[in-house]
């Protein structure tokens, strides 16, 4: 079974700093990882995806991850926080080309001004 | 990439009735995915539909409260029924990468309101 657990579920940064959110996984075979973002009241938007090719992947929006398969781990991150960086983060999991995503609970970023 | 159209976008119902909720997709799969997002919660995996076949429930989920129906590669339906207020949700359907794309595709979602 696939799961994946997010530390902290609230997230609060000021503008121009560090954003990382953390992600951990558990997967019995090699896993594919995702970063989704959700503004609210709007539908989930792709961020990143880790595939087995590099692990450290860049997405949109200035983001990046790394995976690290020593630590389970998937950790977002962005160099200097904007206003329009507030939002819900998943990192989700799964097994096989999209099949069965399984999503964490979320981490809501806010950034201060 | 998937195109995924799911009927409908929104809905308010009383609470002790049924809601379809229909989702057809622009190419053919073998699997789809039902996921409920609670208000202010993350998407949990209520089901897979394979056609051909019984849906697949997750844990804490059965086919009389959520029943699914496949008929064929590029349609599917979840029932809501029974409604009750803890119902109220956003109800999202999905499918397997393709080609390139190793992540699932997400229809729009139907914004459940049950009163």
């Amino acid at each position: 079974a696939q799961s994946v657990t997010q530390l902290g579920s609230h997230v609060s940064v000021s503008e121009g700093a560090l954003v990382l959110l953390r992600c951990n996984y558990s997967s019995s075979v090699p896993p594919y990882l995702f970063w989704y973002v959700q503004y609210p009241n709007q539908g989930l938007q792709l961020l990143l995806k880790y595939t087995s090719a590099a692990t450290l992947v860049k997405g949109i929006n200035g983001f990046e991850a790394e995976f690290k398969k020593s630590e389970t781990s998937f950790h977002l991150t962005k160099p200097s926080a904007h206003m329009s960086d507030a939002a819900e983060y998943f990192c989700a999991v799964s097994d096989r080309r999209g099949f069965k995503t399984i999503f964490g609970a979320g981490t809501r970023l806010f950034v201060k001004a | 990439s998937a195109v995924i159209s799911q009927k409908p976008s929104r809905d308010i119902c009383q609470r002790g009735t049924s809601l379809t909720i229909q989702c057809q997709v622009d190419s053919q799969v073998t699997m789809m995915f039902w996921y409920r997002q609670q208000p202010g919660q993350s998407l949990t995996l209520i089901a897979t539909a394979n056609q051909g076949s019984e849906a697949t429930y997750e844990s804490g989920f059965v086919i009389d409260k959520f029943p699914i129906s496949r008929p064929n590669l590029t349609f599917s339906t979840l029932t809501v029924s029974n409604m009750s207020p803890e119902d109220s949700s956003i109800y999202l359907c999905s499918v397997p990468g393709q080609g390139k794309n190793t992540e699932a595709f997400f229809g729009q979602g139907t914004r459940l309101t049950v009163v």
